[in-house]
């Protein structure tokens, strides 16, 4: 069974702070990495995507990725009481077949 | 911007009987993708479709469940006798030219199993 492990939180951080969000997987042989944001009742939102080793920026979102150790991590800078929501990741190792995390629920206090 | 859309909304159906969830993907996407998610859970992949044909399917997806593109729009997840416990949010998604591309969701179907 592919294993995609979340801390499911609550994570709560102040307005304005740095959220972290981890990720670990147990496929050695994952290629693509997600992260997607779930408001409740509503669908998952792509936030990013990563494939290689390293960090990628977009914004205020940076994805961290690291093979050899097998975790993906999210930061979120500046954070804002709209960042508040579900954050799932999401891998896959063929392109055709994605394993989710049970989420991490991120609480950003004004 | 482009949208998955999904019809309907909300679906109540008797255990038993059949259900049909549509979905209309982005236009210029090549893979389509079902998922469902029980009430508080994570979401689980149910079946991938690329180029008229099944991909990869999950434990889930067993012989109470098809896919069918009946025509250049839309993609739709049949599951033909209902138990309790299908009952879940089922989501559509597709993706562009690579297996590999991020998915963008439609907003689900709320499928409820009396």
């Amino acid at each position: 069974q592919k294993e995609v492990e979340q801390n499911s939180g609550p994570l709560s951080v102040p307005e304005g702070a740095i959220a972290s969000l981890n990720c670990t997987y147990s496929d050695r042989g994952s290629q693509s990495f997600f992260w997607y944001r779930q408001y409740s009742g509503k669908s998952p939102e792509l936030i990013m995507f990563i494939y290689s080793n390293g960090d990628k920026e977009d914004g205020r979102f940076t994805a961290q990725l690291n093979k050899a150790s097998q975790y993906v991590s999210l930061l979120i800078r500046d954070s804002q009481p709209s960042d508040s929501a579900t954050y799932l990741c999401a891998v896959t190792n063929t392109g055709n077949q994605f394993y989710f995390g049970t989420g991490t629920s991120l609480t950003v206090i004004p | 911007e482009p949208e998955v859309t999904q019809t309907p909304s909300h679906q109540v159906t008797q255990m038993g009987q059949e259900v049909i969830l549509r979905c209309v993907p982005i236009s210029n996407h090549l893979y389509f993708y079902w998922y469902r998610q029980i009430l508080g859970q994570k979401v689980e992949f149910l079946v991938s479709f690329y180029n008229n044909e099944i991909s990869e399917k999950s434990e889930i997806f067993d012989d109470q469940f098809s896919v069918e593109r009946p025509d250049g729009s839309n993609f739709t997840l049949k599951i033909r006798s209902t138990k309790l416990e299908d009952s879940a949010m089922y989501f559509c998604a597709s993706s562009g030219t690579g297996g590999h591309q991020p998915q963008h969701f439609g907003d689900g179907t709320r499928l409820s199993i009396l």
